[in-house]
């Protein structure tokens, strides 16, 4: 079946580590989003990609990086400079790319917990 | 920029009652509107979404929301609530050639026998 496949779906890390979150999609659709849910606070913007070889910070990009070296691939990296890196995250994807009109679908989730 | 609020952290409600789940939004021209779910530990999914056109938009589950521009609403509601329901609802904003959605802070719905 065609989906989203995030991995691990739970982690746990010492602090001043990095981190990589794995997301694959295999929807063929061209863009790519990170989201992170901290309980009350909804889901907020890291990063996305509308191309492949392209992404744009989101509204909380710092301690993060990326990486769309392939379309159906689109790795999620904490850094030991985010500060409170403990939280759950969501990638997604649309079919269009350029426009945020389309349904976004999401993966399970990845459950981050600094040690 | 766009925003949505959902002024409702909390709801609870009886089985078979009905559900209204409050949501606002700003954005200076037509906005895309979207209602997701999620149950604990989980992704989001859609429950319905507005383009344009017909206000009144049904979705799955038994769901539906209707888009009131003059009240820059776009409200969800449920004749009956099954116990199944429970879990938490996003109202998402979105726009053509705006970057992402952007969400609301959620709503958690209790669902009581």
């Amino acid at each position: 079946d065609g989906g989203i496949t995030q991995s691990p779906k739970y982690l746990f890390r010492k602090e001043g580590q990095n981190v990589t979150l794995s997301c694959e999609q295999n929807l063929n659709h061209d863009a790519m989003y990170w989201y992170r849910q901290d309980p009350g606070q909804g889901l907020r913007l890291i990063y996305y990609s509308q191309i492949v070889n392209d992404f744009q910070k989101g509204d909380i990009a710092e301690g993060y990086s990326v990486s769309r070296e392939k379309k159906e691939s689109f790795p999620l990296t904490v850094t030991s400079a985010q500060k409170n890196p403990t939280a759950f995250y969501l990638c997604a994807s649309s079919k269009n790319s350029g426009s945020s009109s389309g349904e976004l679908f999401f993966g399970e989730g990845s459950r981050l917990t600094v040690l | 920029a766009q925003s949505v609020t959902q002024p409702d952290i909390h709801i609870t409600v009886s089985e078979g009652a009905s559900l209204e789940l409050r949501c606002n939004y700003s954005y200076g021209a037509t906005p895309y509107l979207f209602w997701y779910v999620q149950s604990p530990g989980q992704g989001l999914q859609l429950l319905l979404k507005y383009f344009s056109g017909d206000t009144l938009v049904q979705g799955i589950k038994g769901f539906e929301a209707e888009f009131k521009r003059s009240q820059s609403s776009f409200n969800l509601r449920k004749p009956s609530v099954h116990w199944s329901d429970a879990a938490e609802y996003f109202c998402a904003v979105g726009a053509t050639g705006r970057r992402a959605l952007t969400f609301g802070s959620g709503t958690r719905l209790q669902v009581q026998p």
